[in-house]
Formats: C-alpha cells, structure tokens, sequence
C-alpha cells in the first residue's frame, strides 16, 4: 500500500526553538495537508498545498510542497507550549485506481517551557 | 468546530456485537472519509465515499462496511467486534474527492 514516510517520529525541544519536519514518499502527491492531533481530539487541518513548489504560511507555521511532489516539510517558529500534540502529514494520491487520501504515522511534539 | 459531527462520542460493547457509527458531513462537502486510529497509532483509512458511492477502500475488514445516504450522512457498521476492535475511529468530509478534508471529534470503542 501507499507509505507516507514521516519523520522525526517525535521531538523533545525547548520553549523558543524552531522545529521542523518532513514527509517523503516514493510516489507522487496532488496535495499535501499537515494536521495537527491533540489527545482525545480529532485531527485539526493546519495547512494545505495544491501546487509543486508551493510555499504556504499560517502564522508560524510555514509548510512547502515538493517540487518533485515527492515531499513536504513543516515548519514552526518559536514554539510555545501549545503546540504540544502530534502533527500528521497526509496526501492525495492515485492508488489502484482511485485516488486515496493517506496518512504519514505522525510526529509527536513535546514542548519544554 | 469543524462542521463535521460522529455520534455517539463513546461506545462500549461485548464481543461478537455489532455497533453503527454515524458521521454528519460538512454542510456542502460530498465526499466522507472513515478513519481508524488505535491507541498510539496513526490514522488508518478504511473507506471513503463520494456523494453516496463508494470510492477508494483502504484495509478495511470484511466485518466492517459502510455506507453514504441521500443526505450525504454515513454510517460505519462494524461486526462480530473482537477486542482488538477497540479504537478510535474518525470520519472526515471535503467538498470533493481531492480537497482539504475535516475532522469529526471521532467515537472512541471499547470492546470488551
């Protein structure tokens, strides 16, 4: 089946700290959407991207899609303790013929104030 | 508030029952996708539909089946429910096949 490859799988950083992570693919994507899951909650859609090479921002967060629409990458600038949670990339794709809309395992974000 | 609305929010049932999961779309979006995350895990898709036809399945169990009515609500039937059953599960809804998608609250089952 379809991998969306996401990494790092968690991340332990400072209050103040710019992070920053990815999804790869072996396929190519139509869109890209990053979400973002706290406990017990659904995913929250943060940003998403439509065209190669898109660059798109959401007050700290800055997403982009590969231009080889392989990838993507999230950003965040000075965290702060409320981005705790797990951030989900997911893309579009062709898959036996229909198109499917797929989840990478997710990158768990822990802030230190 | 994401406009998309599963009932109920929990449910606990035995083994070998069968439980029906309800998702109210986005007003407007035609396309219902089902999700399921286990404890810990990512979201693993099950099915989508698109105004009422069935139009990608993901690993979906012969147990499970679902389906999108004329007003565009869906229903996950999940059967002969076996303890591993237990997760969350999440329905999600976009105005097309191939646009941003939005999130339910998800009905959180307990099988026991």
């Amino acid at each position: 089946g379809q991998q969306l490859n996401q990494s790092p799988q968690s991340m332990f950083i400072q209050e103040g700290e710019d992070v920053s992570m990815n999804c790869t693919s072996s396929s190519i994507f139509n869109t890209w959407l990053w979400y973002k899951q706290e406990p017990g909650e659904g995913p929250v859609l943060l940003i998403a991207l439509y065209k190669a090479g898109e660059l798109t921002s959401n007050g700290r967060l800055t997403a982009q899609f590969g231009i080889t629409r392989k990838d993507s990458f999230l950003n965040i600038s000075a965290s702060i303790p409320s981005d705790v949670g797990i951030y989900f990339c997911a893309g579009h794709t062709i898959q036996g013929g229909s198109e499917k809309l797929v989840f990478g395992k997710g990158t768990k974000l822990t802030v230190n104030p | 508030d994401s406009g998309v609305t599963q009932t109920p929010k929990h449910l606990i049932t035995a083994t070998g029952q069968r439980v029906t999961l309800r998702c109210s779309p986005r007003s407007g979006d035609l396309s219902v996708y089902w999700y399921q995350q286990s404890l810990d895990q990512g979201l693993q898709f099950l099915i989508q539909y698109y105004n009422g036809e069935e139009r990608a399945k993901g690993n979906i169990l012969e147990r499970f089946s679902a389906q999108q009515f004329p007003d565009l609500h869906s229903e996950l039937n999940l059967s002969s429910l076996e303890l591993g059953d237990s997760a969350l599960y999440f329905c999600a809804s976009s105005v097309t096949g191939d646009t941003e998608a939005f999130f339910g609250q998800g009905t959180r089952l307990t099988v026991v």
